[in-house]
């Protein structure tokens, strides 16, 4: 079964970092860009950062570049998103997802907007 | 930065069939993909660059577009299919993703 499991959402306090996990299973998780979506409750859908199956193309949301770092092990089959300088505005549910396609290579290709798999989030509150 | 537009709220007769679009400039250019979400749970794909559907997902479930539009299409409506449905695609001007706000849909 193809199956990402989330980690590591918490309660912080702003200005504080945070360390977010997905572990990948089920699938061949080397071949695929990966990516993380986050939703403040009762609101839609944001993008927050993507990456190929090498690491040789990195996206950022303008919301968060420069605070937060994705990054991949290949080997654990794991997704990370550090997120630092935390703000009150990155209150959400963050879900790791998939890329469809594999090999995707390219900012255009990983920017395309298709995922096929999501984890079941993961709630980061970022509060005083 | 590039926006997709979805209509707030879209009501469907159980057994009709029901559109419901996204609307924007990228879309001449790029695939929308389509992803329903149901109360308290995670987003699951049901259309993926256009077209492609997921194992798993019922083929009542299609996707299409035509010009500044894509659509997803639901053959059949269930009360299961009622749901939150959000349109993704590329945002040309700034190499990042986009998502519609969500369609609201409501199986009488």
């Amino acid at each position: 079964e193809v199956q990402l499991v989330e980690s590591g959402g918490d309660l912080v306090q702003p200005g504080r970092s945070l360390r977010l996990s997905c572990v990948a299973s089920g699938f061949n998780f080397n071949d695929y860009a990966m990516h993380w979506v986050r939703q403040v409750p009762g609101k839609g859908l944001e993008w927050v950062s993507g990456l190929t199956w090498n690491s040789g193309a990195i996206g950022y949301a303008d919301s968060v570049k420069g605070r937060f770092t994705i990054s991949r092990d290949n080997a654990k089959n794991s997704l990370y998103l550090q997120m630092n300088s935390l703000r009150p505005e990155d209150t959400a549910f963050y879900y790791c997802a998939k890329d469809p396609f594999s090999y995707c290579s390219t900012t255009t290709c990983l920017t395309s907007g298709a995922f096929d798999i999501w984890g079941q989030g993961t709630k980061v509150v970022v509060s005083s | 930065s590039s926006e997709l537009t979805q209509d707030p709220a879209v009501s469907v007769a159980l057994g009709q069939t029901v559109r419901i679009t996204c609307q924007g400039d990228g879309l001449r250019n790029y695939h929308a993909s389509w992803y329903q979400q149901k109360p308290g749970q995670a987003p699951v794909t049901v259309i993926y660059r256009k077209d492609n559907r997921p194992s798993g997902i019922p083929d009542r479930f299609s996707g299409s577009s035509s010009g500044d539009t894509a659509s997803l299409t639901i053959t059949g409506a269930q009360a299961e299919d009622e749901a939150d449905y959000y349109c993704g695609s590329r945002d040309t001007s700034a190499n990042h993703v986009v998502f519609g706000g969500g369609t609201k849909l409501t199986v009488l």
